[in-house]
This record gives C-alpha cells, structure tokens and sequence, in this order.
C-alpha cells in the first residue's frame, strides 16, 4: 500500500510547543488523522481533517494540510507531561475501508 | 458502555499451537478491524470486515482467519502459531459514515 511517514522521536519541555510532521503518498486520501497511544493501550483519535481543508484547531492542537506537498503537522501547544505518548498519523483514501497507519513518533516531554 | 472488548490480555504460545482472540464491541458498529503492531513497523492491517457477512484480506493477512460471527463479534484465529506472529494485536472498529476508530486494549502475544 501507500506509505505513510513520520520521525520516530520527539523530546520536548514541558511547556513548550511540540510539532509532529507527516508525509503521505496517496494523493486521493480523503481523511487525515492523528491518533495517540499511550503506555499499554489501545490508540484514541484526537483528530482529524478532511482534505479540502488546510487546517484545523482543537483547543491545544492545530492540525496543518498542506496537500500539494502531502505534508501533515499536528502542534501541540504548552506541552505537558501527560502528552507523553505515540502519536500516529494515519490516511484514509477513496479505495478502502481502513486506514493506513505511519509508524508512529514517540514523543517525551521532560520537566 | 465497554466500547471493544478484547481478550484475552496476554498469551504465551508455542510454536504450531492454535489460538483465537476474540474481540466485541457494543456500539452497534458496521465495520471491525484486526491490526498487528510491532516496533518500528506501526499498525499494520490483517484483516477487516466492513459488514456484518463479510470479511477482507489486509496487508498482511498469512497465516491468519477470521470470524465475523455477527454484528458484535470479529475473531481471529491463528493456526498454526509461528514465533513472527509475536507481536500485539488490536482489535477496532467503526460505524457506518463514521471517522473514528475505536480501538481495544490489545491482546500481547508471545510465540516461543
């Protein structure tokens, strides 16, 4: 399938703004999502944008499209530890049902 | 509300042994979803059933089946256990016209 790619690590401080990039591959995805895992569980959604947007803000977080690039950011502002977590990007296209995950960028946020 | 269930938690297998993970869901979801995840290779799609009656291979569908017993219910089944399918799986699911996944706990499996 198509890839989607993200860097592995992020360190950040606490209170800081945390920036997580994505790139995707298939330019008929519909639907881009943030999702975040924490330790021993399952991934939760945090967000998503549809692909005739170019952002999109949700308290903390701002997610930025930029679709001629296929370029995906999720920003988190003021950083806390609780945001210690993986954070995935994942695509949904036209052909499928499912999503297509990116490895996932651990993010640690010190004190 | 339990969202999606599944179980068991943690498994210990030996190799050629047979297992099935089980997972339901109570939201009255369409479609369900079985992924794999292992270091540095993120989620990865085994096997997915978009309806109830149906079921559709992903990207990495050897050596496993599945069971859409009914509209709650998505299984997976290994067959013949192999020390590659060590990995955590995770069982989701999504209703119709919906965005979100909703994903389980996980079930950590270990193949010796």
């Amino acid at each position: 399938g198509e890839d989607v790619e993200q860097s592995l690590f992020l360190s950040v401080r606490e209170g800081d703004s945390s920036v997580i990039n994505c790139t995707y591959t298939d330019s008929s995805s519909t639907y881009l999502y943030w999702y975040k895992q924490e330790p021993g569980a399952g991934l939760q959604l945090l967000t998503y944008i549809f692909s005739n947007m170019d952002m999109k803000q949700d308290q903390r977080l701002t997610v930025l499209l930029n679709k001629k690039d296929k370029h995906l950011s999720l920003r988190i502002a003021d950083t806390q530890t609780g945001d210690s977590a993986i954070y995935f990007c994942a695509e949904r296209t036209n052909s499928g049902y499912a999503l297509n995950f990116g490895k996932g960028t651990s993010l640690l946020v010190t004190p | 509300n339990a969202g999606v269930t599944q179980t068991p938690k943690f498994q210990v297998l030996k190799t050629g042994q047979s297992m099935t993970l089980q997972c339901a869901q109570d939201m009255n979801h369409n479609s369900m979803y079985w992924y794999r995840q292992d270091p540095g290779m993120g989620l990865r799609l085994i096997y997915y059933s978009a309806s109830e009656g149906t079921t559709d291979k992903g990207e990495v569908p050897n050596g496993y089946n599945v069971s859409r017993l009914n509209k709650r219910e998505f299984s997976l089944r290994l067959e013949s256990a192999a020390p590659s399918q060590t990995s955590v799986y995770f069982c989701a699911s999504r209703r119709q016209g919906g965005e979100k996944l909703f994903f389980g706990s996980g079930t950590q499996l270990s193949v010796l």
